[in-house]
């Protein structure tokens, strides 16, 4: 699986938005990006992902690069609940089942 | 109801000890994964069965071993514990069979401290 670079940590503040940067430069073109997110003391959970166009759900929108190598993960209105560590994953077509978790990036809410 | 479980949530327990982690999952899901989560917050892939086949080992020491004994099921039985066994043990389940768009549940977690 390609690697993704991420910042260690980020803060903001609630009720704004906030967008979590993802580098994957070595992307390959039938990469998917996938999110997922760790609140604390929890069990990883899924968060959205895309392959090239931007893609919007429930928890988050993901706006990808038009040359793929980063993207962005956007939570419109952050709340307390969000503060959490969020994992940028690669995940090739044909590969394997398994997660490959990088560091993350710890996200910080404050009131 | 619970999609992802796991029993228990916290194990302490002394070096050389021979101790089980359970895990159930109601989603009908086929694949079922075990993850670690080291004290310095890297999680990583130990195992992974499809249908009650092993279908990933990740290098884990022979101590550790997965048992399925159907596909809603899978237990990790780790034998002689050692304090670097310590760390919080995640289960985890998918159906897609495309691994590229699947989604993984995870379960709650298992804080194993070996002393």
């Amino acid at each position: 699986d390609a690697k993704t670079t991420q910042p260690n940590s980020m803060e903001s503040n609630e009720e704004e938005p906030v967008h979590l940067p993802c580098n994957h430069s070595t992307i390959s073109g039938t990469d998917y990006i996938h999110w997922y997110r760790q609140l604390p003391s929890q069990g990883p959970e899924y968060v959205i992902h895309g392959l090239t166009s931007n893609v919007n759900n429930r928890m988050a929108s993901l706006a990808i690069a038009e040359d793929r190598k980063s993207s962005t993960l956007i939570l419109h209105r952050a709340t307390l609940r969000d503060a959490a560590v969020y994992y940028c994953i690669l995940r090739a077509q044909g590969g394997s089942e398994k997660l490959v978790f990088g560091k993350g990036t710890k996200l910080t809410v404050n009131p | 109801d619970t999609a992802v479980s796991q029993t228990p949530k916290y194990l302490v327990t002394q070096m050389g000890n021979d101790k089980s982690i359970k895990c159930e999952q109601n989603l009908g899901h086929d694949t079922m994964y075990w993850y670690k989560q080291d004290s310095k917050k890297f999680l990583k892939i130990m195992f992974s069965y499809n249908n009650k086949e092993l279908i990933i080992n990740e290098t884990v020491p022979n101590r550790f071993s997965p048992k399925s004994p159907d596909k809603a099921h899978l237990n990790l039985h780790i034998n002689s514990l050692e304090l670097g066994d310590s760390a919080v043990y995640f289960c985890a389940s998918s159906q897609d069979p495309i691994p590229s768009t699947d989604t993984q549940y995870f379960g709650p977690g298992t804080r194993l401290t070996v002393l």
